[in-house]
């Protein structure tokens, strides 16, 4: 039961260009997301985030847009850069009062210079 | 300086041991976590403390046992290791646990491998 997915396990971009990730979820009552990025061998370090009250929230190259009546978000980075190579990870915040993150299995981009 | 440091970063032990790992945050928060990342490479939580109080404590074995000594420190203790114990397990720590809006921060984990 796994309830946030990301269906792509990798990516390849080149760079330059936009890299468009992708995340679903499946209960109603998530209202926070987060992206976190992670390097090899390093922890998952926070990214960007966006609330439900918000469809967009945009930091520098990095956006994440939020569809609600889809479950859906995506995370835009553009232009995309060999440094940003990376697993990125989709996580919601469980609203039932623990606040616990609950995570996608991440996908792997690859920025191609 | 690290904000969150796990020791010790690699690990290989033998079914049937007992280890453990040890987590300290630097940040002055007052909530930590354990979340353990399988060969799937999911990242579940498995527990979290506040101010040395168990708040979240997920489906797992008694082999595994969290150990606060103060709020920047969250041990794991793991008893009678098995194959499936080996992962990635993370450490992380944010301001107060009590926001849905807070960042947690992660450890760069550390390495279990149960031959």
């Amino acid at each position: 039961d796994q309830q946030v997915k990301q269906n792509s396990p990798s990516l390849s971009v080149q760079e330059g260009r936009i890299s468009i990730l992708n995340c679903d979820y499946t209960n109603s009552m998530f209202d926070y997301f987060l992206w976190y990025k992670k390097y090899p061998a390093e922890g998952p370090t926070f990214l960007i985030s966006i609330s439900s009250i918000k469809d967009k929230n945009e930091d520098g190259r990095f956006t994440v847009f939020l569809n609600k009546s889809a479950k859906h978000l995506s995370l835009h980075i553009v232009p995309s850069q060999p440094g940003d190579s990376a697993v990125y990870f989709c996580a919601a915040s469980d609203p039932s009062g623990t606040y616990k993150y609950i995570f996608g299995t991440g996908t792997r981009l690859k920025v191609l210079a | 300086d690290t904000a969150v440091s796990q020791t010790p970063k690699y690990l290989v032990t033998q079914m049937g041991n007992d280890k453990s790992i040890k987590c300290e945050q630097n940040l002055g928060h007052d909530t930590m976590y354990w979340y353990k990342q399988d060969s799937k490479k999911f990242l579940k939580i498995m527990f979290s403390y506040n101010n040395k109080e168990l708040i979240i404590n997920e489906t797992v074995p008694n082999r595994f046992s969290p150990k606060s000594p103060d709020k920047a420190h969250l041990n794991l203790h793991i008893n009678s290791l098995e194959l499936g114990d080996s992962a990635v397990y993370f450490c992380a720590s944010s301001q107060d646990g009590t926001s849905i809006v807070e960042t947690q921060y992660f450890g760069p984990g550390t390495r279990l491998l149960v031959l």
